[in-house]
């Protein structure tokens, strides 16, 4: 069975700081990995994701991610924040049978 | 396209009826899920179709729920008898097959309140 852990449910920080929201994964097979945003009362967004290739994504809005085999994360993270940027942000893995795991979520609270 | 469409949008009910959950997935998506979010169990997979045959209900809680796909433009979920338990966001997602390049398109959920 795999698994996704996202140990922060709510992290606050100042706009225009930097952040990272920490994701990890278990699983006994090769995993596809997804970071997914909510905002308030929205569904679900796909944000990036880390098929194969270069271990650094990209989003256009200027989050990454960065896929660590070793460490089996795939930690999302932005160098500076704004205000539109509080939601919830969901990590999932797939391992190739089409349907998403998804962690519990982590809360970005953006303050002025 | 208008994006997957779900509905209501909101619904209230009393413990012991049924409740019907409706989804309209994004025309030529091939893939159709269901998910659960609550506060304490996060987003659940309930069930998914391909081609519009159930591929995987292990995530259905019980008998009391049921998911049908009769064709490719239109799914349900149902619960009878509703519980208070059943309480949550229910997400419709779809996606089109052939590899992972492709993303899970969410609706905006129904939001189940069963008193």
């Amino acid at each position: 069975a795999q698994s996704v852990t996202q140990l922060d449910s709510q992290v606050p920080v100042f706009e225009e700081a930097p952040v990272e929201l920490r994701c990890n994964y278990s699983s006994s097979v090769s995993v596809y990995l997804f970071w997914y945003v909510q905002y308030p009362n929205q569904g679900l967004q796909l944000l990036l994701k880390y098929l194969s290739g270069s271990t650094l994504v990209e989003s256009i809005n200027g989050f990454e991610a960065e896929f660590n085999k070793s460490q089996t994360s795939f930690h999302l993270r932005k160098p500076s924040v704004h205000i539109s940027d509080t939601a919830e942000y969901f990590c999932a893995l797939d391992t190739g049978r089409r349907a998403l795991t998804f962690g519990s979520g982590t809360r970005l609270q953006v303050q002025p | 396209d208008a994006g997957v469409i779900q509905s209501p949008r909101h619904e209230v009910t009393e413990m012991g009826q049924e409740v019907t959950l409706r989804c309209k997935p994004i025309s030529g998506h091939d893939y159709l899920f269901w998910y659960r979010q609550t506060m304490m169990r996060g987003l659940e997979l309930l069930i998914y179709f391909n081609n519009n045959v159930p591929i995987d209900d292990s995530g259905m809680p019980e008998d009391r729920f049921s998911a049908k796909m009769p064709n490719a433009s239109f799914s349900t979920l149902k619960i009878q008898p509703s519980e208070p338990r059943d309480s949550a966001v229910y997400f419709c997602a779809s996606s089109l097959g052939g590899g992972l390049k492709t993303e899970a398109f969410f609706g905006q959920g129904t939001r189940l309140t069963v008193v």
